[in-house]
């Protein structure tokens, strides 16, 4: 498979406790982008990289939330100190940059989150 | 601020129907735009892209469209199957970020026997 995968595809935990998301992109892709979808809402925005620079961050990405790309291949998102609030499908997309297949994304399964 | 509106949040259509479902925005500064298929509890499947200097574009069954001065997309089915019931978002890239996605809230098609 060449897609975009992510791990663990479900993720429950308590209140409080830290959690870590890893995305792996399609190998080609320098670009890495992490969103969130909540029940009934279309994804929204949280951070992207292009190869290890995150160069834009949502404000939605309080602090609790960090993400990295340390070798500019997978990527990690994690969140801190989890609130019921959290809970969401984080989904992770990659792309090649605009001056090629014009930034078409494409995306991983997910990582649903359940806070309890 | 880009804001996307999708319309009708839901709709149910027999079999074989042609079909179109209606994304519009707010800033027509758009770099592309792409439709997605979702299916429940999943990730979303790109389904088309249109680049800023298209009108449409066509993959089998689909055909989606953009007019920037209207501020509409519009995805259109052709004869639709039961495998087609899904979650379709429209998104798009504003030019001046050409990086980040702004969604609809979708729409949820049932395709009925």
């Amino acid at each position: 498979d060449t897609g975009v995968s992510q791990d663990p595809r479900h993720k429950i935990t308590k209140r409080g406790q830290n959690v870590t998301f890893r995305c792996d992109p399609i190998s080609e892709h320098n670009r890495l982008y992490w969103y969130r979808q909540t029940l009934g809402q279309g994804p929204e925005f949280l951070t992207y990289f292009q190869n290890e620079a995150q160069l834009e961050k949502s404000r939605l990405l309080s602090d609790r939330f960090s993400a990295e790309r340390p070798k500019g291949s997978f990527s990690t998102l994690e969140i801190q100190r989890t609130e019921q609030g959290d809970s969401a499908m984080y989904l992770c997309a990659s792309s090649f940059p605009p001056d090629r297949n014009h930034n078409e994304q494409f995306f991983g399964p997910g990582t649903r989150l359940t806070v309890l | 601020k880009q804001e996307v509106t999708q319309i009708p949040a839901a709709l149910s259509v027999p079999e074989g129907e042609n079909l179109v479902l209606n994304c519009s925005f707010t800033d027509s500064a758009i770099y592309n735009l792409q439709w997605f298929r979702q299916d429940p509890g999943k990730g979303l499947t790109s389904l088309l892209l249109i680049q800023s200097s298209q009108r449409e574009q066509t993959s089998g069954r689909l055909n989606a469209s953009l007019d920037k001065s209207s501020g509409r997309s519009t995805l259109y089915i052709a004869a639709s199957q039961p495998g087609d019931s899904a979650t379709y978002l429209c998104a798009f890239i504003n030019t001046g970020t050409a990086s980040k996605l702004t969604f609809g809230t979708g729409t949820r098609l049932q395709v009925t026997l």
